[in-house]
């Protein structure tokens, strides 16, 4: 079955670091992309980037360039969304999610179920 | 960016209504548009991609149409499993973006 398992709920502080995961399954991890977005609270949702897992291409929104890191890990067919000093603005929802088809159509037919992170001190 | 708007943010309808969201980029992407249906507490569900093709699985009643800046989404015949909030995304180039939302209300 194809699907993405995303890891669990995270409280942390202000100022602390995090790294959440997207761990596939199903088909052939290093030829399709992998997104995350992200949804406040009661908001709407925000493309964050989007990483090609077989040479580690990545795009960033402008408005996440530079907040988070995108990365994978080949070996176990897992994404990852990382901060180094979290704030309590980064509270939201975080989904990865794979386009539909390899190739750069980014419309995401796949998604995590979503990992909630709570920043609060 | 590209600026992706949706109207209206909030609708009501009845049960066996027909039912059409708007959606207008801020410059021309081609039909470079998916629609997403999120419930509450749930990921978001691909809807329709390329403007109009329909996701596998996605029921009839469910269209969308549109090319260049303006877009729709229409249900033709609304169910109450269609309570959700809708999303548009545009994904020309190298950025994507996604509308603000509208809400169904049944």
């Amino acid at each position: 079955e194809v699907q993405l398992v995303q890891s669990g709920a995270e409280v942390k502080k202000p100022g602390e670091s995090l790294k959440i995961s997207c761990k596939t399954s199903g088909y052939n991890f290093a030829t399709y992309w992998i997104g995350w977005v992200r949804q406040k609270p009661g908001k709407g949702l925000e493309w964050m980037g989007i990483i090609y897992p077989d040479d580690s291409e990545t795009r960033y929104s402008p408005s996440f360039q530079g907040q988070v890191t995108i990365s994978v890990d080949k070996s176990t067919n897992a994404a990852y969304l990382q901060w180094s000093s979290l704030k309590a603005s980064d509270t939201a929802i975080y989904y990865c999610a794979r386009p539909a088809l390899p190739g750069a159509d980014w419309y995401f037919g796949l998604w995590g179920r979503g990992t909630p992170v709570i920043v609060s001190s | 960016d590209i600026q992706m708007t949706q109207s209206p943010s909030t609708l009501s309808a009845s049960v066996g209504d027909r039912v059409t969201i708007t959606c207008r980029a801020s410059q021309s992407i081609s039909n470079w548009l998916a629609w997403y249906q999120q419930k509450p507490g749930e990921a978001p569900k691909l809807l329709i991609y390329e403007a109009s093709s329909l996701d596998s699985g996605v029921p009839s009643r469910f269209s969308g149409s549109g090319s260049g800046t303006d877009f729709t989404l229409t249900i033709s015949s609304l169910q109450p499993d269609d309570s959700a909030t809708y999303y548009c995304q545009q994904y020309t180039g190298f950025l994507l973006t996604f509308g603000g939302g509208t809400k169904v209300e049944i």
